[in-house]
């Protein structure tokens, strides 16, 4: 149990597009979800908390013009890199967690994105 | 704020040994929970173990055992019988005990590898 799914596993576009990242819980309700970035050889840095129905909440230093969070449902979460640049190239992993509260986060299977 | 400290940047063993990691945390929160995840070359985040800090026994899952020392705010993790699917990196991941604001607060990380 606790399956969550992330789509693409790999992106490559040119500069200047705008992608869109989904993460969705396949067996059980996530009331929250996260997005996190990951640079290589480097721990998991939190970009934003996504909670269904309401709006992101960010971590300090990250642009929401530039990363839109969008959590329409219990299911699914969307990250989308909006009007991407080469800076943006980078893995990005997405987790959700059962409402209970203690349980443990569980980590879809990660994007890696990469701007030419 | 929380911060998590993994001391040990990499380790290595040879297949079948056991092998220790170390974390500490420093916190002024009395309850609170603590993980273990994996993350293989594959980049997919796996939970290991999860540790409940109002509970005095030690978690276990298989040849995986944690060494929870509530006072000394550490929290390390045993391998035994390593094999070689257990190369990966490892993190230590703090989360405190209040609904809504269930935010993981990573180490940076231990790069393991078991030597055939």
């Amino acid at each position: 149990g606790a399956v969550v799914s992330q789509h693409p596993s790999r992106v490559i576009c040119k500069s200047g597009t705008s992608v869109k990242i989904e993460c969705r819980s396949l067996d059980f309700q996530a009331t929250t979800m996260f997005w996190y970035r990951q640079f290589p050889k480097q721990s998991l840095m939190l970009m934003a908390t996504s909670n269904e129905g309401s709006k992101a909440t960010y971590e300090q230093g990250v642009e929401k013009d530039k990363f839109l969070i969008n959590h329409a449902s219990l299911t699914l979460s969307t990250l989308t890199v909006t009007s991407a640049h080469p800076e943006d190239s980078s893995f990005y992993i997405c987790s959700a967690k059962i409402t209970q509260g203690g349980q443990p986060q569980h980590f879809g299977d990660g994007t890696r994105l990469s701007i030419l | 704020a929380q911060t998590v400290t993994q001391s040990q940047p990499e380790m290595s063993v040879q297949e079948a040994e056991t092998v220790t990691l170390s974390c500490t945390y420093d916190t002024s929160e009395s309850n609170y929970y603590l993980f273990w995840y994996k993350q293989p070359p594959s980049r997919q985040m796996i939970l290991v173990i999860r540790q409940e800090a109002y509970k005095q026994q030690n978690a276990t899952e298989n040849r995986f055992s944690v060494n929870f020392q509530k006072a000394a705010k550490s929290f390390s993790l045993k391998i035994s019988d390593s094999q070689l699917g257990d190369t990966a990196m490892y993190f230590c991941a703090f989360m405190k005990h209040v609904f809504g604001n269930e935010k993981l607060t990573f180490g940076t990380g231990t790069r393991l590898t078991i030597i055939p």
